[in-house]
């Protein structure tokens, strides 16, 4: 099992669709989940912490599921702006703290 | 957003040479971190650096590859005899806070291309 995975996608869907995300992690130790998204061939940029009560910004929704080992973003009402791939991170669980992984990315396209 | 910086942008380089690519931190960050994005693959995560040693790293970061702090503000990621895979887009990233493990910003990236 890959230690972090996600639906590379494409995800299509038109302006206005409210579309959703998930990603499942191997190591039941990891402490810090994280959502950022990256534009073609840049670099990636922090979307939102992900937390077990959930936390919202806007548009953007972001749960935990430690028991699952399972993590979801919700975008509402998606822009054009929000084309681009989203990336899942999780951090701790290794021989140190700092062990960073990340996902495969799963790529949104929004479509007017 | 803090900003942390990279050169160079776009490096171009023959089989078997070295690079140095540098990046400049935010500052005043005792942790920093280095990682690699080969083209349509996913981020790797290659080195974290606290407090001027190395305080985890990868299967990929093996002799080939080394990390230094060579003055106050700048860390550098040396490739000793580069290697066709080595293409790839090199990102530096510092943590939003003075504890590693936090959120991440990441630099712009260099694009490493091995001929």
């Amino acid at each position: 099992r890959k230690e972090v995975e996600q639906d590379p996608g494409p995800f299509n869907v038109p302006e206005g669709a409210t579309v959703a995300f998930n990603c499942t992690y191997s190591n039941s130790a990891s402490q810090s989940f994280f959502w950022y998204r990256q534009d073609c061939r840049k670099e990636p940029k922090l979307l939102m912490s992900v937390y077990s009560s959930g936390n919202e910004d806007g548009r953007f929704t972001a749960q935990l599921n430690r028991a699952s080992q399972y993590i979801s973003l919700l975008i509402r009402d998606s822009k054009l702006s929000d084309s681009a791939t989203y990336l899942c991170v999780v951090i701790g669980g290794g021989g140190g703290y700092q062990k960073v992984t990340f996902g495969t990315g799963t790529k949104l396209q929004v479509i007017p | 957003e803090p900003e942390v910086t990279q050169t160079p942008s776009h490096q171009v380089t023959q089989m078997g040479q070295e690079v140095i690519l540098r990046c400049v931190p935010i500052s005043n960050h005792l942790y920093f971190y280095w990682y690699r994005q080969i083209l349509g693959q996913k981020v790797e995560f290659l080195v974290s650096f606290y407090n001027n040693e190395i305080s985890e790293k990868s299967e990929i970061f093996d002799d080939q590859f080394s990390v230094e702090r060579p003055d106050g503000s700048n860390f550098t990621l040396k490739i000793r005899s580069t290697k066709l895979e080595d293409s790839a887009m090199y990102f530096c990233a510092s943590p939003g806070g003075v504890r590693g493990g936090e959120t991440q910003y990441f630099g712009p990236g260099t694009r490493l291309l091995v001929l």
